[in-house]
């Protein structure tokens, strides 16, 4: 299968500190890409999709002045994470997908983020 | 809205059991469900079912689809320790740009 990274894998900041995230595409060009939030033992919640060039477009209750993401090439998408706090900390997964006809959508590693 | 619903939340058994993992679902214009595992890190990629009453294997992992009565089922026969792990079951619909909605997934622990 196709291969998505992110980075970094883990991240510990104090509250107040801005976070960035990056999801690449290792393989493949990329045309849609998902950032996705999950809790310890929980689901994962779709926060934005992403389109290469557009912007992302945020599911209700994301705040997306916190969340920015941009999605500046085809094999990029970044997820900064403004003035964290620590009910920020999560773990925060993306994926991404080419094409649009049944294409799977391939996660990437996850990165455990932190706040104190 | 949209939902998909997974039961058990958690399941333990022992390495040679067989199980089954449920997953129902509510969606407007449904388009596919997809199975994945998730152990430590990222969801890894078992099934998409797009047609019902066609199972799909792999190994000793099965799965098909019932549109009709909006659930799936995963199969696992002869459990191994490596079977260990979140089982997360994801809905697509159409026309909402691949955007997946995932259940609360089923821990299964298999034990030696």
């Amino acid at each position: 299968g196709a291969v998505v990274s992110q980075h970094p894998s883990r991240v510990i900041c104090k509250s107040g500190t801005s976070v960035k995230i990056e999801c690449r595409s290792l393989d493949f060009q990329a045309t849609t890409m998902f950032w996705y939030r999950q809790f310890p033992k929980k689901s994962l919640m779709l926060m934005a999709t992403s389109n290469e060039g557009s912007k992302a477009t945020y599911e209700q209750g994301v705040e997306k002045d916190k969340f920015l993401i941009n999605h500046a090439s085809l094999t990029l998408s970044t997820l900064t994470v403004t003035s964290a706090h620590p009910e920020d900390s999560s773990f925060y997964i993306c994926s991404a997908r080419f094409g649009s006809n049944y294409n799977e959508q391939f996660f990437g590693p996850g990165t455990r983020l932190t706040v104190l | 809205e949209d939902k998909v619903v997974q039961s058990p939340l958690s399941l333990v058994v022992h390495e040679g059991d067989t199980v089954t993992l449920n997953c129902s679902y509510e969606v407007t214009n449904f388009r596919s469900l997809l199975w994945y595992k998730q152990e430590k890190k990222a969801p890894t990629f078992l099934f998409m079912l797009t047609s019902s009453g066609i199972e799909k294997k792999s190994g000793r992992l099965s799965s098909i689809l019932d549109k009709k009565e909006l659930f799936s089922i995963l199969n696992i026969t002869a459990t191994q320790t490596g079977d260990s792990a979140i089982y997360l079951c994801a809905v697509e619909a159409n026309n909402q740009g691949g955007k997946l909605i995932f259940g609360q997934g089923t821990e299964l622990s298999v034990k030696p």
